[in-house]
């Protein structure tokens, strides 16, 4: 299995800062990599597919990089509503394994 | 309005079943791969099982392997999770996810409860 891991697990941060949360996997994953905004008490919304693509609606401030198994996402200009936990999740191959979170919360 | 919605979820005790059901509304929900993906009370997302368009291949976690089955009929734009054996351990918000083959889970229900506790 594909062990993803993410770090750090907590962060806190200003609006207005620029935020990065890494993402590694335990072998080459190519570009099969997504990342999820949970907040509490809803389901996960899909940010970034295939490790930099923006999905549909999803503000320009969040933007992913990589390949291969090390991975990012940024935000900048961190506002209000990004105050969440994120997710990566490879889809390369079953188990199709997420990391364990990272929870942004305000400073 | 594109949704999915999970039913079935409940208490039940340590070597039991349930069976949760997801229905599906304003998507070609039949060229769809569907998951389940799950969430223990303050814990992180698991992916459960998934299941091809056309119900030919179905893939497990190794932990439900051989106690859940997935499956789904295209004609009722349904998903099913058959759950025997559960153990505490199987307790969380089970969520029904549709999923691009290669790519992210993109429509996500909001989540059934199951509760495995004596």
């Amino acid at each position: 299995d594909i062990q993803m891991t993410q770090s750090p697990s907590s962060l806190s941060a200003s609006v207005g800062d620029r935020v990065t949360i890494t993402c590694r996997a335990s072998q080459s994953i190519s570009n099969y990599l997504n990342w999820y905004q949970q907040k509490p008490g809803k389901a996960p919304k899909v940010l970034i597919y295939a490790a930099s693509s923006l999905q549909s609606g999803v503000p320009s401030r969040f933007s992913g990089s990589g390949s291969g198994t090390d991975f990012t996402l940024t935000i900048t200009n961190l506002q209000p509503e990004d105050f969440a936990t994120y997710y990566c999740q490879q889809s390369h191959s079953a188990p199709r394994t997420f990391g364990q979170g990272t929870k942004v919360e305000i400073k | 309005e594109v949704q999915l919605v999970e039913s079935g979820g409940g208490l039940v005790q340590p070597g039991g079943s349930l069976s949760l059901s997801c229905a599906a509304s304003a998507f070609t929900f039949s060229t769809y791969w569907m998951s389940w993906v799950r969430q223990a009370p303050g814990k992180g997302l698991e992916w459960v099982a998934n299941i091809k368009a056309d119900g030919s291949e179905k893939n497990y976690v190794d932990s439900v392997k051989g106690r859940f089955t997935i499956s789904r009929d295209n004609a009722e734009n349904s998903l099913y999770l058959q759950m025997n054996s559960l153990r505490a351990e199987d307790t969380a918000l089970y969520y029904c996810a549709s999923m691009i083959f290669g790519g992210p889970f993109d429509i996500w229900g909001q989540g059934t409860m199951v509760t495995v506790s004596s």
